[in-house]
């Protein structure tokens, strides 16, 4: 699976968009791009995911550059709840591993 | 959307002990299943691939016969952490691939070996 990069953390006040970075230049074509995000002692928590499409759920936004070498996650309306561990991964999915980088700590301040 | 249960949550065992920690895939039937471990300030580290009916994968480094992997139903894989040393005290995370968003985990089971 291709590598991924992220910033190791950025902050963000209450209330404002949060939007965190991710560069895959080595991107297969038949890869996604997943984010998951990991709160203090909990599993992982599934955020979203796309192919080349921008994709958009109840929880936040993806958006993939043309080429798909980067994304960026978007949390429109950030909330103390938000304050995470945000990892980007990229897989083939189906039954493929997910092989986690060390991920970005986002803190939301008050 | 798909679940999957981890117990428990929490356990201390003494050293030279073994644990079982087991995870259930409640809504769903998974042929695969993905165990991670995970230590203080890191990321989520894979230790092997369960596999329903076969044996499992195991990824480089990663003792096969210290953890055992048993993946007997398409709703059940078991971690056995076989005489557990302090060193082997860490959070340990199970995952599945369960709907059309792919992998969901489970609560993580938090490991001390006193």
């Amino acid at each position: 699976d291709a590598k991924t990069t992220q910033p190791t953390s950025m902050d963000c006040a209450e209330g404002r968009a949060a939007n965190l970075p991710c560069n895959h230049s080595t991107i297969s074509g038949n890869e996604y791009v997943y984010w998951y995000r990991q709160i203090h002692s909990q599993g992982p928590q599934y955020i979203i995911h796309g192919l080349k499409n921008n994709e958009t759920n109840e929880m936040a936004s993806l958006i993939i550059t043309e080429d798909r070498k980067s994304s960026t996650l978007i949390l429109p309306h950030a909330t103390l709840r938000d304050t995470a561990v945000y990892y980007c991964i990229v897989t083939t999915g189906a039954n493929s591993k997910l092989t986690f980088g060390k991920g970005i700590t986002l803190s939301v301040r008050p | 959307g798909a679940v999957v249960s981890q117990h428990p949550s929490r356990v201390i065992c003494k050293s030279g002990t073994s644990v079982k920690i087991e995870c259930r895939s409640l809504d769903f039937q998974a042929t695969t299943m993905f165990w991670y471990r995970q230590f203080p300030k890191q990321s989520l580290m894979l230790m092997a691939t369960s596999n329903e009916g076969s044996k499992a994968t195991y990824e480089q480094g990663v003792e096969k016969d210290k953890f055992l992997i048993n993946h007997a139903s398409l709703t059940l894989s078991t971690l056995t952490v076989t005489s557990a040393h302090p060193e082997d005290s860490s959070f340990y995370i199970c995952s599945a691939n369960g709907d059309r968003h792919g992998y969901t985990f489970g609560s993580g089971t938090r490991l001390t070996v006193v």
